[in-house]
């Protein structure tokens, strides 16, 4: 079973920051990963999706990269904002199993004016 | 264009009794999915549509939990009867094809009391 780890738990940096969310996962043979926010009581919003044939995707201030020999992949978010305040969870989809995503247990992302 | 569509957004009930959970994934979206989440963790698949058929419903607690999406578009989710533990938030998502990005839904919360 793929297990997915993501580092830190939590996060506090001050506006304007850049940051880097961590997202580590056991079995290498993945179909893609994606990166999706969610804010308190909402579901999921999707952020990015990287196949695994790409090393990173960009949108706007985000950019995800992925390492699947190393199974791994980040989130950078430039020029943070108090909007950035969210959880962020990585999913991973594997080869073969049709669809499934299995998800880390979230970065909770604080922003401070 | 509307995304996933979830009611109702919060629900309690006593233990023991049923519910009912409805769900509209984006038009055209031949995937839909279950989630269950549980505070502070990421979401776990319950169960996995294409089309009208189950193709994953191996974690979902058959004893008590049933779904069904007919002509493979709209989803129900039922728990009969609920217990204490089944208070979570429950998330629906779709996908247009299998491997795409995927998309959730706002999430029901269940309360059991």
């Amino acid at each position: 079973k793929q297990e997915v780890t993501q580092i830190p738990a939590a996060l506090s940096v001050p506006e304007g920051e850049n940051l880097v969310l961590n997202c580590s996962f056991t079995d290498s043979a993945i179909y893609n990963l994606q990166w999706f926010r969610q804010d308190p009581g909402k579901g999921l919003t999707s952020l990015l999706l990287i196949q695994s044939s790409q090393r990173e995707q960009t949108s706007g201030r985000l950019n995800a990269s992925l390492d699947k020999s190393s199974g791994r992949s980040t989130l950078y978010i430039a020029a943070s904002q108090p909007g950035d305040s969210a959880t962020y969870l990585c999913a991973v989809r594997l080869e073969g199993t049709g669809n499934q995503f299995y998800f880390g247990t979230g970065t909770s992302l604080t922003v401070i004016p | 264009e509307a995304g996933v569509v979830q009611s109702p957004r919060y629900k309690i009930i006593e233990k023991k009794q049923p519910v009912a959970f409805w769900c509209n994934p984006i038009s055209g979206h031949n995937t839909l999915y279950w989630y269950l989440q549980n505070l502070g963790q990421g979401p776990e698949l319950l169960i996995r549509y294409e089309n009208e058929e189950a193709v994953d419903d191996s974690q979902l607690p058959k004893d008590r939990f049933s779904a069904e999406r007919l002509k493979g578009v709209d989803s129900t989710l039922k728990i009969q009867p609920a217990e204490l533990g089944d208070s979570a938030v429950y998330l629906c998502a779709s996908s247009p094809v299998t491997g795409a990005k995927a998309f959730f839904g706002q999430g029901t919360r269940l309360t059991v009391v």
